[in-house]
């Protein structure tokens, strides 16, 4: 079976703080593909990054950061140096080569950075 | 621009009505799903559609309906049989779940 795990409900920052979204996701395929999506108070979602399984390097783009660890099956996202317009909905998400019909999403982190 | 257009924004119906919430994509997309989305909730499917003509129930297809004529159209239906339809509405467009969904903007509707 598949599945992704957000245990973080919701997290409260002060603006400039830097915070980790955790993400932890199963599945017995050995190719696979995770996302993250921000979902901003307007509702809509947008992409963020898209990684698959036989890269596990880091990125990073501006204040924004993805740990990928095979091992323990997360794939961690940070936001460095927080800002209110971080303030936002994300979600992690999987796809697997045996199940290309859907994404299977986590239930989401609220994330309220305060100035 | 290449992109998915959900429409209305706001939706307001009296309790007992079909509506109908629509859903069109220029992306050249072969996949289309509708996701319903509660306050301080998460995603829940309610229909995909990987081809034209041919669809599947999500999670929670109760109450709901869905048709899939043309490519680029995926208009989702919710009936008077759905207890609660107040609910904002999210609709998406895939090549492959593999490469990731495209969102459109949403739809939020209000049954009163």
């Amino acid at each position: 079976a598949q599945k992704v795990t957000q245990a973080q409900t919701e997290i409260s920052v002060v603006e400039k703080e830097d915070v980790t979204l955790d993400c932890v996701y199963e599945t017995r395929d050995t190719t696979y593909y995770l996302f993250w999506y921000k979902q901003p108070p307007s509702g809509e979602l947008v992409f963020l990054i898209r990684r698959n399984s036989f890269d596990e390097q880091n990125e990073i783009s501006g204040r924004y950061s993805w740990n990928f660890q095979k091992s323990t099956s997360s794939f961690n996202f940070t936001i460095t140096a927080s800002q209110v317009v971080d303030s936002a909905v994300y979600f992690c998400a999987l796809a697997t080569s045996y199940n290309t019909d859907k994404l299977i999403f986590g239930t989401g982190t609220r994330l309220q950075v305060f100035p | 621009d290449g992109g998915i257009t959900q429409s209305p924004k706001y939706l307001f119906r009296k309790e007992g009505q079909n509506v109908t919430l629509s859903c069109e994509q220029n992306l050249n997309h072969d996949a289309m799903y509708w996701y319903r989305q509660d306050p301080g909730q998460g995603l829940r499917l309610i229909y995909y559609s990987q081809i034209v003509n041919d669809f599947q129930k999500g999670d929670i297809a109760e109450g709901y309906s869905v048709s899939r004529e043309k490519k680029e159209s995926f208009p989702l239906t919710v009936t008077s049989a759905q207890k609660n339809p107040t609910a904002f509405y999210l609709c998406a467009s895939s090549i492959n779940a593999v490469y990731g969904y495209t969102f459109g903007s949403g739809t939020r509707l209000t049954v009163v």
